[in-house]
């Protein structure tokens, strides 16, 4: 079956620096999303991974290792308004994204 | 960026109701709209896909009768809920692809349905 995981929850120091990871086993693969969704809203689009290595975008990274399985979302400088999930959904072959469960993330003083 | 647009944002309705909730998109295109349900403190759960001019992907256990599905122009689809329940309460998103290639998934505010 298809299967993505990632932690359930993490708690982080404000300036501070968290990664989070996500491994996946689907059919095929089409790329890696990162979302954050804040509650009660939809999820926002943080990056978007289909070939290996690291990608930046401002105080988010996103990395992939295709060959592992792996994907990881590196936040920097952390501030109290990245408290939120984050979801890692992975594209299989068919092009339908695979939701991981999330990550909830809390950002202490 | 690409906006998707989900209206309307909140709806109470009485059991037994319909209830329609469109999703646009406002400046891009979407050949293809996902719907999906949120229950709370879960992950999204995909409903169905939605192609324009034809019939809705409907996924294993997403009763399509009760969740009908119209995507009648590149920019407009429509989820309505059937003679809906309390336990169809929930939190509905809808999201379009501006392109394939890209892979981007834009996502539209949200409708939270409450069922009494």
């Amino acid at each position: 079956g298809q299967n993505i995981d990632q932690p359930t929850e993490m708690t982080a120091t404000e300036g501070a620096i968290v990664q989070i990871n996500c491994t996946y086993q689907t059919s095929g693969f089409n790329g890696l999303f990162w979302y954050q969704q804040h509650a009660g809203e939809a999820p926002t689009f943080l990056s978007y991974n289909v070939l290996d290595g690291l990608e930046e975008k401002g105080r988010f990274s996103s990395f992939l290792s295709r060959s592992k399985g792996y994907s990881y979302l590196l936040l920097k400088e952390l501030q109290m308004k990245d408290s939120a999930s984050y979801l890692c959904a992975v594209m299989d072959s068919n092009y339908q994204l695979i939701w991981g469960a999330g990550t909830k993330l809390i950002i202490k003083p | 960026g690409a906006v998707v647009s989900q209206h309307p944002s909140w709806v109470i309705c009485k059991s037994g109701t319909s209830v329609k909730i469109e999703c646009r998109s406002l400046d891009f295109q979407a050949t293809t709209m996902f719907w999906y349900r949120q229950f709370p403190k879960q992950s999204l759960m995909l409903m169905a896909t939605s192609n324009e001019g034809s019939k809705a992907t409907y996924e294993q256990g997403v009763e399509k009768d009760k969740f009908l599905i119209n995507h009648a122009s590149l920019t407009l689809s429509t989820l309505t809920v059937t003679s809906a329940h309390p336990e169809d309460s929930s939190f509905y998103i809808c999201s379009a692809s501006s392109g394939r290639d890209t892979g981007e998934l834009f996502f539209g505010e949200g409708s939270r349905l409450t069922v009494l």
